[in-house]
């Protein structure tokens, strides 16, 4: 399957832990971006990045939240201090060469309890 | 200030009909819209795209209609089928936000046996 990877699919914090989630590209794809939807909404931009290089995170809240793409391994968001609001479905997606069209991987469902 | 705009949350249509999803947008300077099917516990799967120079884009038994005057397009499926219930977003894509996707809040589509 070579399709958009991304682990673990649940994952549960208390307020105060730190949530990392992973994303691998679909083969041939050096582009990532990170999407969150909450209940009853739709999918909310975060952050697009390249291998090595963050290019837009306007989207991301300016704190707890970082996101890496190293050049080996797959890209990272990481979320510190988790706080009950942060409990959502985080999506990540890829594409080839900035292409408008981006796939999705199946998501990680984060429970901050 | 929301862009873009699914206005009817849910949608039920018998099999063999005419399904027809809205989108209402408010930003002129895409360059593509997108149609992604979504369900539960699962990542959006894309389905169909339209580029902003086109008013008609065909694949299978989906076509997208856009109408820039309007600032409106649609996603007609004919015939629908019950595998078709799911969650469907419009998205724009513009060169100028680095491709990140600003999804609608969603339709449901239900189509009963």
């Amino acid at each position: 399957n070579a399709g958009v990877m991304q682990n673990p699919r649940h994952l549960v914090r208390r307020r105060g832990q730190e949530a990392r989630l992973r994303c691998s590209p679909m083969k041939g794809h050096s582009h990532v971006y990170w999407y969150r939807q909450l209940p009853e909404e739709g999918l909310k931009f975060m952050v697009y990045l390249q291998k090595e290089n963050i290019i837009d995170e306007s989207g991301m809240p300016k704190e707890r939240f970082s996101a890496e793409f190293p050049k080996e391994g797959p890209s990272i968001l990481r979320i510190q201090q988790v706080v009950r609001g942060d409990s959502a479905a985080y999506f990540c997606a890829s594409s080839r060469d900035n292409s408008y069209e981006q796939y999705f991987g199946p998501g990680t469902r984060l429970t901050v309890t | 200030d929301q862009q873009v705009k699914q206005n009817s949350p849910s949608l039920s249509v018998q099999e063999g009909r005419i399904s027809i999803l809205n989108c209402d947008y408010t930003n002129s300077m895409f360059d593509y819209f997108l149609w992604y099917k979504k369900y539960p516990a699962e990542g959006p799967t894309f389905l169909i795209s339209i580029s902003s120079i086109k008013d008609k884009n065909e694949d299978g038994r989906f076509t997208v209609f856009l109408n820039k005057s309007a600032k409106h397009l649609s996603l007609h499926i004919v015939p629908s089928q019950p595998g078709d219930s799911a969650v469907y977003f419009c998205a724009d894509s513009r060169r100028s936000s680095a491709r990140q996707l600003t999804f609608g809040s969603g339709t449901q589509l239900t189509v009963l046996p």
